[in-house]
């Protein structure tokens, strides 16, 4: 069975700060990736996925990820955070063929202006 | 604008009554999961369907809960009796099950429930 692990569960930073969200996934077979964010008071709404090719993702708003097959790691990373993305973080792992999603337990964020 | 639709958006109810959420996926996705989301878990995967029949609900307590899906614009998740450890947001999405295809969830706004 699948499982997602984010390790951090609270994060603070100033804007313009760097970012960089942990995920880690256990799978055996060949997975497809996700983050999804969660704006306060919103439903989840997908931020980028990877399916093959390049491991390196480029998704909306500036955010990218990183696929390492032998890390098992799909972190979240973007280069200058603003306040507007001060938001809860998913990483979600799927088996290709169903598609059934299993979500990490999310990551907040919090952008001080 | 198409979207996933979910019934009601706020309930407080009190233990041991019944509750029943409503979700109209998008027209033409034929998959759909429920899920519950509460701080101490995060979202959890309670079932999901593809072109109306159940393919996992290992992820919902047998005894009270129950989803279905009476036709392909219609899903309904029931709990009864609700207990105070049931409240939470519910969230139904719908993808269009093509599998490696797509891979991207819709979710609704959620249904906030209050068991007291």
């Amino acid at each position: 069975a699948q499982s997602v692990s984010q390790h951090n569960h609270h994060v603070i930073l100033s804007e313009a700060a760097s970012l960089e969200l942990g995920c880690n996934y256990s799978y055996g077979g060949t997975v497809n990736l996700f983050w999804y964010v969660q704006y306060p008071g919103q439903h989840l709404q997908l931020l980028l996925k990877y399916f093959s090719g390049d491991p390196l993702v480029k998704g909306i708003k500036g955010f990218e990820a990183e696929f390492i097959k032998s890390k098992f790691s799909f972190n979240l990373r973007k280069p200058s955070v603003q306040w507007s993305d001060t938001a809860e973080y998913f990483c979600a792992v799927g088996n290709t063929g169903f598609q059934k999603l299993v979500f990490g337990t999310g990551t907040r964020l919090l952008v001080s202006p | 604008d198409a979207r996933v639709t979910q019934t009601p958006r706020h309930k407080v109810t009190e233990m041991g009554q019944e509750v029943t959420m409503r979700c109209q996926p998008i027209l033409g996705h034929n998959t759909v999961f429920w899920y519950r989301q509460t701080m101490m878990q995060g979202l959890e995967l309670l079932a999901y369907f593809r072109n109306r029949a159940p393919l996992d609900d290992s992820g919902m307590p047998k005894d009270r809960f129950s989803a279905e899906m009476p036709d392909a614009t219609l899903a309904t998740l029931k709990i009864q009796p609700s207990e105070p450890r049931d409240s939470a947001v519910y969230f139904c999405a719908s993808d269009t099950g093509l599998g490696a295809g797509s891979g991207e969830l819709f979710f609704g706004e959620g249904s906030r429930l209050t068991v007291l």
